[in-house]
């Protein structure tokens, strides 16, 4: 597709659940990243991938949650016993890769955990 | 500890007239700005960026101004239209470690008014 894809787009579990959400980057990206946006806040930084590697996973706040992207292309967020306060919206982007380079966002995953 | 700063959480303007959006930031490594562009339900959408090498880029009726010593930058709407009524987030890179993430303000939401 032409634009970065986020699967799905909606998601509502229950707590202590495990989600996985899930990114398609523009092709021939090389970089991927994962944010969340909390309501009335901006985009926070979790992870960044260039190819299949995570080079930065500073932002991940806890053990609970994991990001792979074992080909390099499609990447897979994944947090474990979810909690109310992991509902948010979940972005992806992905840039060529070299510095200066816009990222590109894709539409996001609203998770919602009850 | 909040490194990119938008202290006007709301904007509004005329059709017609010059929206003024301004963004301060602490951190002097920063070496990248951008603004993006949100509508409600969709991610951020790439509007325009500046090298902390310049001070001025234009593109069409969006201009962003950068004061490096005052740590400041402004993005600049001129005539502004109805159309551009969305949230504006101002983010900054800092290249380092072999990461590019951004730190994103908390926004600002801008109406134009017909």
């Amino acid at each position: 597709g032409a634009g970065v894809s986020q699967t799905p787009s909606n998601k509502v579990t229950e707590k202590g659940k495990y989600v996985e959400l899930r990114c398609d980057p523009i092709s021939g990206h090389t970089a991927l990243y994962w944010y969340r946006q909390s309501l009335g806040q901006g985009p926070e930084f979790l992870i960044y991938f260039q190819g299949t590697g995570a080079a930065d996973d500073s932002g991940l706040p806890n053990d609970r949650f994991f990001a792979v992207r074992p080909e390099g292309s499609v990447s897979t967020l994944k947090i474990q016993r979810t909690e109310r306060g992991d509902s948010a919206v979940y972005l992806c982007a992905s840039s060529r890769g070299s510095a200066y380079n816009e990222q590109f966002f894709g539409p996001g995953t609203r998770l919602t955990v009850l | 500890d909040q490194q990119v700063k938008q202290n006007s959480p709301s904007l509004s303007v005329q059709e017609g007239r010059i929206s003024i959006l301004n963004c301060d930031y602490t951190n002097s490594m920063f070496d990248y700005f951008l603004w993006y562009k949100k509508y409600p339900a969709e991610g951020p959408t790439f509007l325009i960026s500046i090298s902390s090498i310049k001070d001025k880029n234009e593109d069409g009726r969006f201009t962003v101004f950068l004061n490096k010593s005052a740590k400041h930058l402004s993005l600049h709407i001129v005539p502004s239209q109805p159309g551009d009524s969305a949230v504006y987030f101002c983010a900054a890179s800092l290249a380092q470690g072999g990461s590019e993430k951004l730190v994103f303000g908390k926004g600002t939401k801008l109406t134009v008014n017909p």
